[in-house]
């Protein structure tokens, strides 16, 4: 069965840090991936997606993400965290169609 | 816009009660889906319509879960009679067409407790 591992838990950084968070898949047809982010007490919230094209993908907030095919990867990245960035970021996954496979997240904290 | 609204937000029950959570999607959105979320983990997906036909239930605990809408707008989600184990967040996500190349929208979830 597809899944999708988050092996990052649980990550603290401080303002102006790099991030990255880790995303592989197991599934090993052609996919759809997504980065969604939810804010403390807000909804879950579109981050980036990859569809096809460009596997450097750009997304809000300065976010972006890697699709490395050959790695079943998805990683998201930022440059310079903010403490706005506080948050839980879910990496989903599916294989063209409705249905989506989620992560377990990873909760960012980031100090100000 | 508005966005997928759901009501209640909380909701603290005793076991065996029976419980029903409501979603309003957003306008035009013809699909609409019910996630569970444990703590610590990411959204299930329980049900997807389309319209008013359930065509993926597959997840869906039947023995004691039901969903409906009945006119291809809102949608109710019910527990009856719920578990401590259902304990959890239900989560619920319309998009404009079937998902795979439609973004889905979630609201806020409905907290549920099971005392």
């Amino acid at each position: 069965a597809q899944s999708v591992s988050q092996h990052n838990h649980h990550v603290i950084l401080s303002e102006a840090a790099s991030l990255e968070l880790g995303c592989n898949y197991s599934y090993g047809g052609t996919v759809n991936l997504f980065w969604y982010v939810q804010y403390p007490g807000q909804h879950l919230q579109l981050l980036l997606k990859y569809f096809s094209g460009d596997p450097l993908v750009k997304g809000i907030k300065g976010f972006e993400a890697e699709f490395i095919k050959s790695k079943f990867s998805f990683n998201l990245r930022k440059p310079s965290v903010q403490w706005s960035d506080t948050a839980e970021y879910f990496c989903a996954v599916n294989e063209g169609t409705y249905k989506y496979i989620f992560g377990t997240g990873t909760r960012l904290k980031v100090l100000a | 816009e508005a966005g997928v609204v759901q009501s209640p937000r909380y909701k603290i029950i005793e076991k065996k009660q029976p419980v029903a959570f409501w979603c309003n999607p957003i306008s035009g959105h013809n699909t609409l889906y019910w996630y569970l979320q444990n703590l610590g983990q990411g959204p299930e997906l329980l049900i997807r319509y389309e319209n008013e036909e359930a065509v993926d239930d597959s997840q869906l605990p039947k023995d004691r879960f039901s969903a409906e809408r009945l006119k291809g707008v809102d949608s109710t989600l019910k527990i009856q009679p719920a578990e401590l184990g259902d304990s959890a967040v239900y989560l619920c996500a319309s998009s404009l067409g079937r998902g795979d190349y439609n973004e889905q929208f979630f609201g806020p979830g409905t907290r549920l407790t099971v005392l």
